[in-house]
């Protein structure tokens, strides 16, 4: 079965600053990659999500990667807020089969 | 997006005793999934909520303890039969409408005492 990976599992950053986590994946029949942020007390919230087929996205200060040959893919947050501050989750799946693979979360703390 | 509700969003049980949890989803969705959260840990699938038809286990997790129905395309229900303390855990439903976007509920904080 799928196994993904992430890191680091804690980060923190000064507001203002970028943040980056990475996720690899196991699966070279993953092609559909969400990230999820959960609040504390609160389900995750799909942010952004890409196909291995587009290379790159982005949503204001989000954006994410996909590196179909190396099976990894990253989030990426410039300009952070504290507001940001949150649990993030990275997973995989594939076309036909909804059951996602989650990594094992990075708790982003970011620093007034 | 869907929007998705839990009840309860929290209990604290006896041992030996179950819980059924619900969830709704606010329009017709093609899929229901049920996850484990262990606390501090990440999410872990339980089952497929199929509809009108027994759900589907991943390993590790079996019907007599978990059991679940979907009686139709917006609301599904997860049992936590005979719970014992590790049984503690947040349990979350979500729902796929279109593709593969996931959407969850807010969760159901459960402590077994």
């Amino acid at each position: 079965g799928e196994n993904v990976e992430q890191h680091p599992s804690t980060l923190s950053v000064q507001e203002g600053d970028s943040a980056v986590i990475k996720c690899t994946y196991s699966d070279s029949a993953s092609n559909y990659f969400p990230w999820y942020k959960q609040e504390l007390g609160k389900g995750p919230q799909l942010i952004i999500d890409i196909r291995s087929n587009v290379g790159e996205k982005k949503d204001q200060r989000i954006a994410v990667t996909v590196n179909k040959t190396a099976k990894h893919f990253s989030l990426h947050i410039t300009e952070t807020q504290p507001e940001d501050s949150a649990v993030y989750f990275c997973a995989a799946s594939s076309s036909g089969n909804e059951k996602l693979t989650f990594g094992t979360g990075t708790r982003l703390t970011i620093i007034p | 997006s869907a929007v998705i509700s839990q009840k309860p969003s929290r209990d604290i049980c006896q041992r030996g005793t179950s819980l059924t949890i619900q969830c709704q989803v606010d329009s017709q969705v093609t899929m229901m999934f049920w996850y484990r959260q262990q606390p501090g840990q990440s999410l872990t699938l339980i089952a497929t909520a199929n509809q009108g038809s027994e759900a589907t286990y991943e390993s590790g997790f079996v019907i007599d303890k978990f059991p679940i129905s979907r009686p139709n395309l917006t609301f599904s229900t997860l049992t936590v039969s005979n719970m014992s303390p590790e049984d503690s855990s947040i349990y979350l439903c979500s729902a796929v409408r279109n593709s593969n976007e996931q959407f969850f509920g807010p969760g159901t904080r459960l402590t077994v005492l």
